[in-house]
């Protein structure tokens, strides 16, 4: 079974620091690496992918990948409370798998 | 909006109903996909459609039954349908089942169907 695994959290941060979320598969054949932000009550939305090992930047969001480790993370600079919600991690085969993802709680 | 449009947002029946939902892309996409969101565990891909032409079926019960008219519409059909079987409905499109290194490739979805199962 390919299975994507997340920490749930939930995860609390202060505003203004750094969040960082981890993710790691088990198919490693997997390419395609994505974040998407899921706010309460509404559906996810992309917010990052990556193909190549290394890191790869947004704006506030940095996604790193490690094929070798297995292991995708996000790291959201300057944290704001419009940050807070879910943050689902995807990857790609043939199909898209998704992690069960974890609670982002960024307090003023 | 997303693009990807989802009608009921709400839906509660019996477990001898029938209901359908339905999903409608604006996006060109040529891939489209019925997921389950269950509380705390991971979206569950149910179907996948590419090009009208239904390619995966991840082992689902036949009591919900996909039907893909054309590339922009998207239908789930639901009959004697279980308690256990209440949850979101997510249905998304993508623009190609096997472009996978377009920037461009992350799958867009609807707002979802919340299904309670009574």
């Amino acid at each position: 079974q390919k299975e994507v695994e997340q920490n749930s959290g939930p995860l609390s941060v202060p505003e203004g620091a750094i969040a960082s979320l981890n993710c790691t598969y088990s198919d490693r054949g997997s390419q395609s690496f994505f974040w998407y932000r899921q706010y309460s009550g509404k559906s996810p939305e992309l917010i990052m992918s990556i193909y190549s090992n290394g890191d790869k930047e947004d704006g506030r969001f940095t996604a790193q990948l490690n094929k070798a480790s297995q292991y995708v993370s996000l790291l959201i600079r300057d944290s704001q409370p419009s940050d807070s919600a879910t943050y689902l991690c995807a990857v790609r085969d043939n199909d898209m798998r998704f992690g069960a993802g974890t609670r982002l709680t960024v307090k003023p | 909006e997303t693009g990807v449009t989802q009608t009921p947002r709400h839906l509660v029946m019996g477990m001898t109903n029938k209901k359908s939902l339905k999903c409608e892309q604006h996006l060109g996409h040529n891939a489209m996909y019925w997921y389950k969101q269950s509380a705390k565990k991971p979206l569950e891909l149910m179907f996948v459609y590419n090009f009208k032409e239904q390619t995966e079926n991840n082992s689902v019960p036949s009591r919900f039954s996909p039907e893909c008219p054309n590339s922009s519409h998207l239908f789930l059909h639901l009959h004697t349908l279980q308690p256990e079987d209440s949850a979101l409905y997510l249905c998304a499109s993508s623009q190609d089942w096997l472009k996978q290194f377009s920037d461009n490739y992350g799958y867009t979805f609807g707002s979802g169907t919340r299904l309670t199962v009574v």
